[in-house]
């Protein structure tokens, strides 16, 4: 069975412009999250989406935002990238039942913001 | 706010070793989960082995067993026999069981490299 995808992997951004991330979830997965990973700061959370709502979310300013599509794919859009979103954007699906909590992750997409 | 913290970034290992990462957490809730996550040079984060709270043996998954201290909020993972496959970074992570809406929100903490020597 496919596994989560993300989609670009890689990507290079001037301060300013926004980015869109896709992530495709396991199939049958209807929970998506979304995660930062940073050298300086590790792994933050930024939300997380259940059937097309967001569950929760991450102390992040509003330039950071996502969705989720009937389908439960996902996508999370940054605005205004600023030297400091560079980071590795990890996304994450599971059942969503909350029962087990395993969270299965994509390889992620890496932004470089120039 | 929970806070996991991994207090050694870097470990070294020789091959068929034993070795013991450090994770110790911060809450005040009495149900929860906590997981240890590998995360290969590929970067593709795959689940280790899983601890509920409400348990008090420790959980076990092959050569990788944690040991769980409850009121001394201490998560550590035991890797014996370690292979050269082993090396990657462990990420010890907690989950509320209270979280708004059954989100399952991680925190984690900032990881430990595993070094595996031949």
């Amino acid at each position: 069975k496919a596994g989560v995808t993300q989609t670009p992997r890689y990507l290079i951004k001037t301060r300013g412009q926004q980015v869109t991330l896709s992530c495709s979830p396991i199939s049958g997965h209807r929970s998506v999250s979304w995660y930062q990973q940073t050298p300086g700061q590790g792994l933050q959370f930024l939300f997380e989406y259940f059937s097309e709502t967001q569950r929760n979310k991450g102390n992040f300013p509003g330039r950071f935002s996502g969705r989720q599509f009937s389908n439960s794919r996902s996508e999370m859009n940054v605005s205004t990238l600023e030297l400091g979103d560079s980071a590795l954007y990890l996304c994450a699906s599971s059942f969503g039942s909350g029962n087990t909590g395993e969270l299965f992750f994509g390889e992620g997409s890496r932004l470089t913001v120039l | 706010a929970q806070t996991v913290t991994q207090s050694q970034p870097e470990m070294s290992v020789q091959e068929a070793e034993t070795v013991t990462l450090s994770c110790t957490y911060d809450t005040s809730e009495s149900d929860y989960y906590l997981f240890w996550y590998k995360q290969p040079p590929s970067r593709q984060m795959i689940l280790v082995i899983r601890q509920e709270a409400y348990k008090q043996q420790n959980a076990t998954e092959n050569r990788f067993s944690v040991n769980f201290q409850k009121a001394a909020k201490s998560f550590s993972l035991k890797i014996s026999d370690s292979q050269l496959g082993d090396a990657a970074m462990y990420f010890c992570a907690y989950r509320s069981d209270y979280d708004q809406g059954g989100s399952e929100k991680l925190v984690f903490g900032k990881g430990t490299k595993l070094t595996v020597n031949p």
